[in-house]
C-alpha cells in the first residue's frame, strides 16, 4: 500500500513570495491533516479535513495560509505572502477517520530567505 | 496546559537498552503513540498503546503506560545505530474533535 505522498520535498523562496505544497493521502483515508514542524519542536496541527470539509483550522494563520481539499482526496496548502518565520517542515498526514491512527508523509522543507 | 513533556537527549551504547520517557497531560487520552523521525524524513509510526493497557511489546520495542502518573515510556532492546533518530510521543484525548498532541521529541544517539 502506498504511503502519504508530498511534493515538493524542498523549497527555497524569498520573503513575500508565494508557495504551494501538495499532498496525496493513503487511498481510502477520509481524514487529512497539515502540520507545521519548526526546527527542534514537535509537529503542530494547522488544519484538519474530513473528506472535503474542514474540521479544525483554529491554528491556521488565515491571513496568509490557505488550504483546500476540493474532491476529498488530494490537498494543497498555500502560503501567501511568506514570512521568515514560516521556515519549517510542512507535514501531511492521513487517517481512516477522525481520531484514528495518523500516517505521515515525508514532509516539505521550506526555507524562507 | 497541553504540553506533552519529553527529555531532549539520550545517548546509549550500541547493544544496550534505551528508555525514552514521556509525561502526557490528558487523563482521558484514549491512545498514546510513539513516532520516529530520522534526519530529513517524515514521522514513522512505531507503535501505540490503548489507554486500558499497561504494557505492549512489539519485537524490540516495549511500551509501558502508568495512567496514574500519566507517564509513558518506550524501551528499545539491543539498540542499534539505525535507531538513532528523534522519538516523539503523542496523545489523543478522547473524542472525535480531539487533536493529536506531540511532545518536543527526544533525540536518541547510539554510539559504538
Amino acid at each position: 500500500e502506498a504511503g502519504v505522498a508530498q511534493s515538493p520535498r524542498y523549497k527555497i523562496i524569498e520573503k513575500r513570495q508565494s508557495v504551494a505544497f501538495w499532498c496525496n493521502p493513503i487511498s481510502g483515508h477520509a481524514t487529512l491533516y497539515w502540520y507545521q514542524q519548526i526546527l527542534g519542536q514537535g509537529p503542530k496541527l494547522l488544519i484538519q479535513f474530513q473528506n472535503n470539509g474542514v474540521v479544525d483550522d483554529s491554528q491556521l494563520p488565515k491571513d496568509r495560509f490557505s488550504a483546500e481539499r476540493l474532491k476529498g482526496v488530494d490537498s494543497t496548502l498555500k502560503i501567501q505572502p511568506a514570512k521568515l518565520e514560516d521556515s519549517a517542515v510542512y507535514l501531511c498526514a492521513s487517517s481512516l477517520g477522525l481520531a484514528e491512527t495518523q500516517y505521515f508523509g515525508p514532509g516539505t522543507r521550506l526555507l524562507v530567505l | 496546559g497541553e504540553d506533552v513533556e519529553q527529555s531532549l537527549f539520550l545517548s546509549v551504547r550500541e547493544g544496550d537498552s534505551s528508555v525514552i520517557n514521556c509525561t502526557y497531560t490528558d487523563s482521558s487520552s484514549t491512545y498514546l503513540y510513539w513516532y520516529k523521525q530520522e534526519p530529513g524524513a517524515g514521522l514513522q509510526l512505531l507503535t501505540y498503546i490503548f489507554s486500558n493497557m499497561d504494557m505492549k511489546q512489539d519485537q524490540r520495542l516495549t511500551v509501558l503506560l502508568n495512567k496514574k502518573d500519566k507517564h509513558l515510556s518506550l524501551r528499545i532492546a539491543d539498540t542499534q545505530t539505525g535507531d538513532s533518530a528523534i522519538y516523539f510521543c503523542a496523545e489523543y484525548p478522547k473524542g472525535t474533535a480531539s487533536k493529536l498532541t506531540f511532545g518536543t521529541g527526544t533525540r536518541l544517539q547510539v554510539t559504538l
